[in-house]
């Protein structure tokens, strides 16, 4: 299996709802990432997992919680998001953190804040 | 800071060849990679280069030299299908990937 995969597809969320997205492999891979994409512009580093434990938050702000609850599973909690927060929302893993570390993405959420 | 450059947009013929450039300064360097992404779609990894050289898979080759900070995707006998964005990506001092805005690659008849 050499798949990430991410539910759901598309998710539309009013300023006030709550939601998570949720990312998946069974690759055995002990990192595992989580980045914003908007369009025509390349992906954008939000937070890192190495070992289950959170290694990396780019300056993310709290609206967006990260949990990694075992080493196949990675979700992101949102909550009170704003419009400007519409993107596409990749997941990604790898092997290891400190190593040739090529990243298999997941197809994304594509997210919409109204 | 860290920077990575690269054309935003090139075209070529189906059939061709076409080279697409990355310049690249970063804090640390701990390989490059390309990453090819359709429209709304998630990156494919092409190709890894850590040390000098050329690295061939097939139709693509991928060239790199650290001394310059510059690397290249080649791609040759191109297919309509592979009208796409290509990525240039950075391994820096804490193994993130820095990336490059993208290239849109267009591929005409």
């Amino acid at each position: 299996d050499t798949e990430v995969t991410q539910t759901p597809k598309h998710l539309v969320m009013g300023m006030t709802n709550k939601k998570s997205l949720k990312c998946e492999q069974h690759m055995g891979h002990r990192a595992m990432y989580w980045y914003k994409q908007k369009a025509k512009k390349p992906p954008e580093l939000m937070f890192v997992y190495s070992y289950e434990k959170l290694s990396i938050n780019e300056s993310v702000p709290s609206r967006f919680s990260p949990e990694c609850p075992n080493s196949s599973l990675l979700n992101l909690h949102l909550h009170a998001l704003q419009p400007e927060d519409s993107a596409l929302y990749l997941c990604a893993s790898s092997q290891h953190l400190d190593s040739y570390n090529e990243q298999f993405f997941g197809p994304g959420t594509r997210l919409t804040v109204l | 800071g860290q920077n990575i450059d690269q054309p935003t947009e090139m075209t070529a013929t189906e059939g061709a060849i076409v080279q697409i450039n990355c310049t690249y300064q970063t804090s640390g360097f701990n390989g490059l990679f390309w990453y090819q992404q359709h429209a709304g779609e998630a990156p494919t990894f092409l190709s890894y280069n850590v040390l000098d050289g050329l690295e061939e898979k097939g139709r693509f080759s991928s060239f790199l030299s650290r001394s310059k900070g510059y690397s290249y995707l080649l791609l040759k006998e191109l297919q309509m299908k592979e009208s796409a964005s290509y990525h240039c990506a950075v391994s820096d001092s804490n193994y993130q990937l820095i990336w490059g805005a993208g290239t849109k690659l267009i591929i005409k008849p």
